[in-house]
């Protein structure tokens, strides 16, 4: 049962237009969300996060929004660089027990965007 | 400041041997976490260490296990390897404690494990 989605394998866009990479979770549970860059032969990169008592954090060219009633979270990238062509990866983080250091953190596959010049 | 330093970059091993794989995370992060990543399953949790204890584990089965030395360096060992235990083998460290994520994660570039 994959619990973090992200529907789209793959996204194209022009150079200086919006980004959107979008991600899905079934886990009412999950209390902190995270983007990840990833480019080839690389470790991923930690771009943005959010905690789920929020709507929305942004970082420079970088916001992620989150729906909890939907279950569904964003990141828009504007304007898009060519740069910012890499994978993708959302995750979600749920508390396990009652302390504050134990959690279970779950990634979605991934999304590949290209971003053409 | 380096960054987080994972030895070797490439291995390849028979079915039934075991490896062990190195980081070092980055000076003064004491939290590192391990993840697996492959084509079909993605990026999955493995473990995270925390001041020389396993704080969090993910779904994994016992053959996967780490540690972690008072330099917090940290290894992990893989036992009795399978087929299926090919994947890219990720680290990163924190600042933060587990569970603070508010302070992100630094990933090294990875172990590529291949099993024939």
């Amino acid at each position: 049962d994959q619990q973090v989605k992200q529907n789209s394998p793959s996204l194209s866009v022009q150079e200086g237009r919006i980004s959107i990479l979008n991600c899905d979770y079934t886990n009412s549970m999950f209390d902190y969300f995270l983007w990840y860059k990833k480019y080839p032969a690389e470790g991923p990169t930690f771009l943005i996060s959010i905690s789920s008592i929020k709507d929305k954090n942004e970082d420079g060219r970088f916001t992620v929004f989150l729906n909890k009633s939907a279950k569904h979270l964003s990141l828009h990238i504007v304007p898009s660089q060519p740069g910012d062509s890499a994978v993708y990866f959302c995750a979600a983080s749920e508390r396990m027990g009652s302390g504050g250091s134990n959690y279970k953190l779950t990634f979605g596959k991934g999304t590949l965007l290209t971003v053409n010049p | 400041k380096a960054g987080v330093t994972q030895t070797p970059r490439y291995l390849i091993k028979t079915r039934g041997q075991q490896v062990t794989l190195s980081c070092s995370p980055i000076s003064g992060h004491r939290s590192v976490s391990w993840y697996q990543q492959t084509p079909g399953q993605g990026l999955q949790f493995l473990f995270e260490y925390f001041s020389e204890t396993q704080r969090n584990k993910g779904n994994f089965p016992g053959r996967f296990s780490g540690r972690q030395f008072s330099n917090s360096r940290s290894e992990m060992n893989v036992s009795t390897l399978e087929l299926g235990d090919s994947a890219l083998y990720l680290c990163a460290s924190s600042l933060g404690e587990p569970g603070q994520f508010n302070q992100p994660q630094h990933f090294g570039d990875g172990t590529r494990l291949s099993i024939l």
